[in-house]
């Protein structure tokens, strides 16, 4: 079983402020990262396919990059809103035809 | 609208029982998926489908069974077996693999609770 990890576990930020989590995974036998987005009483929502080390990624405020040599990926969100309130889920799919999930950043955005 | 439906949105359990969580898909998708989610913790697969008549397991199928007889359906029965099945669960699909995983849609999840 893989892990992959994310950090922080949850975040409160201010209206306005801009923040950005962490999703670590091992760098050996990479095909792709995802990240979700999962709203209270809602779906998760697919918001990037990466696949590429350098890639970097953007839907709107949100952006992310990967970097697969080191097993990273670092999801920013710009002047974060009450709406950007979500648990963001990383996940790292291998050979196999499955996705590994991260444990989540749940992030609060107080208006 | 396509899109992934499951069914009940709660259900509860009795010790011993078995119960069936029901997920379809009208997306046309080949690959569809059980995920379960515990308190403080991630997604964990615990069954998978890449094709009708076909389905493997995850990291965690002891104590649940799948069947995938209609490329729409994949319902999942938790059986007597699995001691702690309350827990939120999710199902998922997606287009066929090309190498890299496609993206997955969710349904709206199944919480089961156990009386």
């Amino acid at each position: 079983i893989l892990n992959v990890e994310q950090s922080p576990q949850s975040l409160h930020v201010q209206e306005g402020d801009s923040t950005n989590f962490t999703c670590s995974f091992p760098s050996s036998n990479f095909y792709a990262l995802h990240w979700y987005r999962w709203e209270t009483a809602k779906s998760p929502e697919a918001l990037f396919v990466m696949t590429l080390n350098g890639d970097e990624k953007k839907k709107g405020r949100i952006s992310a990059t990967l970097n697969t040599k080191e097993g990273y990926s670092y999801l920013y969100i710009k002047g974060s809103q009450p709406e950007d309130s979500a648990t963001y889920l990383c996940a790292l799919w291998e050979a196999g035809n499955m996705l590994t999930f991260g444990g989540g950043t749940r992030l609060m955005v107080k208006p | 609208d396509g899109g992934i439906t499951q069914s009940p949105k709660y259900l509860f359990r009795k010790e011993g029982q078995n119960v069936t969580l029901s997920c379809e898909q009208n997306l046309n998708h080949d690959a569809m998926y059980w995920y379960r989610q515990d308190p403080g913790q991630g997604l964990r697969l615990i069954y998978y489908s890449q094709i009708v008549n076909d389905f493997q397991k995850g990291d965690i199928a002891e104590g649940y069974s799948v069947s995938r007889e209609k490329k729409e359906s994949f319902p999942l029965t938790v059986t007597s077996a699995q001691k702690n099945p309350t827990a939120f669960y999710l199902c998922a699909s997606s287009t066929p693999r090309t190498g890299w995983g496609e993206t997955q849609y969710f349904g709206p999840g199944t919480r089961l609770l156990v009386l």
